[in-house]
């Protein structure tokens, strides 16, 4: 079964709204979650990395102020875009590890369409 | 500039073939993963391997780590249309946590 899970599994949202996706480890506690973004038949890029308590930090050239990340518990961490555009558009990640295991599991993802 | 490059970047066969990937970077990974993802799910992990030389089998899937930990490759035997899917090496740098880099993928089709 799913270790991580992530909601909704499809958004559709008009531009200049925002809308929230959420993550969340299922029977563990994550200090740290990661977002990634990813376009069709792309690999994954790396947005920024959440931490439980404090601010997270963001990879060069992802906008903090337009995705918000909020990890305010052991086992939830979300994702916020801010004013979407049509072309945040995209396919989005989240992951989290297990310590005892030092394995990294991914969620089943977010489609987010913005029209 | 991709820290992970993979190749090749798309791969067509038969069934019945082999086929085998590789993960190629300058830096030194403390580990490395290769992820299966299908369209529309979230990649799902496969092996890691963490020791430089290290083999692992996983069924038809083989995967080796470099000795010097900077590049790794997934063989796959007899190839089944079940295999299909996007696959995606993922290393942590030394040092870097648990940030993962991941490849720039490889996208296998495997027809009847």
């Amino acid at each position: 079964g799913a270790v991580v899970s992530q909601h909704p599994s499809w958004v559709i949202c008009k531009s200049g709204t925002s809308v929230k996706i959420e993550c969340r480890s299922l029977d563990f506690q994550a200090t740290t979650m990661f977002w990634y973004r990813q376009f069709p038949k792309q690999s994954l890029m790396l947005m920024a990395t959440s931490n439980e308590g404090s601010k997270a930090t963001y990879e060069q050239g992802v906008e903090k102020d337009k995705f918000l990340i909020n990890h305010a518990s052991l086992t939830l961490s979300t994702l916020t875009v801010t004013s979407a555009h049509p072309e945040d558009s995209s396919f989005y990640i989240c992951s989290a590890r297990i310590p005892t295991l030092n394995t990294i599991y991914f969620g089943e993802g977010s489609w987010l369409t913005v029209v | 500039t991709q820290l992970l490059e993979q190749s090749p970047q798309f791969l067509s066969i038969q069934e019945g073939e082999n086929l085998t990937v590789y993960c190629n970077s300058s830096s030194v990974f403390s580990s490395l993963q290769w992820y299966r993802q299908e369209p529309g799910e979230g990649p799902v992990l496969l092996v890691t391997v963490v020791t430089g030389g290290e083999v692992k089998k996983l069924k038809r899937l083989t995967f080796q780590f470099g000795d010097a930990r900077k590049d790794s490759s997934l063989h796959i035997t007899a190839a089944q249309p079940g295999d299909t899917g996007l696959y995606l090496c993922a290393g942590s740098l030394t040092g870097g946590g648990n940030k993962l880099t991941f490849g720039t993928g490889t996208q296998l089709k495997v027809e009847l």
